[in-house]
């Protein structure tokens, strides 16, 4: 089945600067990209997502690349605020239709 | 406004308890899934529901069970509660197919002492 792995688990940035979370993915088959954040002591929630038949997608100050060739996608935060401190999930659609794989996490600390 | 609800937010049990956890969303989705959370581990899929009655094994479903006899309700159960169930759960629902969104509900700390 599908797999799914985050790097690095844990990344820290200064407010203000970019922050960066690469996935890899194992079925070339998978053609759904989505990421989650949490925040501490909160659910999951979608931030953003991107399909096999687009490269990238931005909102505001996050965006998602997606390299189909190297199966691998990676979320961008750019300008990045205290509020932007959360786990980050990564999933992709692989087998079947109705479940997604997810990653094991990113921590984000954004340091003020 | 899409609302998943979990029947407690902090549950204690006892080894070999039979324990529910209750999962209620008010959308119509198809898709119903439970997820064990653990520091380190993600999301880990234990079960998932596409349709009333329907079900299938994620990727740990060993020591748990499921029920769905109404759309909007998913039931995850451990039959005989033991100490390394000890985890967050975490209950999610969205429309059928794994292009839509999970909406996932607050979450139940479960303790097994």
């Amino acid at each position: 089945g599908e797999n799914v792995e985050q790097h690095p688990s844990t990344l820290s940035v200064q407010e203000g600067d970019s922050a960066v979370i690469k996935c890899t993915y194992s079925d070339s088959a998978s053609n759904y990209f989505p990421w989650y954040k949490q925040e501490l002591g909160k659910r999951p929630q979608l931030i953003i997502d991107i399909r096999s038949n687009v490269g990238e997608k931005k909102d505001q100050r996050i965006a998602v690349t997606l390299n189909k060739t190297a199966k691998h996608f990676s979320l961008h935060i750019t300008e990045t605020q205290p509020e932007d401190s959360a786990v980050y999930f990564c999933a992709a659609s692989g087998w079947g239709n109705n479940r997604l794989a997810f990653g094991k996490g990113n921590q984000v600390v954004v340091i003020p | 406004d899409v609302k998943v609800t979990q029947s407690s937010r902090y549950l204690v049990k006892r080894t070999g308890e039979k324990v529910f956890l209750e999962c209620v969303q008010d959308m119509d989705h198809e898709n119903m899934f439970w997820y064990r959370q653990d520091p380190g581990l993600g999301l880990r899929l234990i079960y998932f529901s596409y349709d009333v009655k329907m079900k299938e094994k994620g990727d740990i479903p060993e020591g748990y069970s499921v029920s769905r006899e109404k759309k909007e309700r998913f039931s995850l159960i451990l039959e005989s509660a033991s100490t390394n169930q000890t985890s967050m759960y975490l209950c999610a629902s969205s429309f059928g197919g794994a292009t839509y969104e999970q909406y996932f509900g607050p979450g139940t700390r479960l303790t097994v002492t």
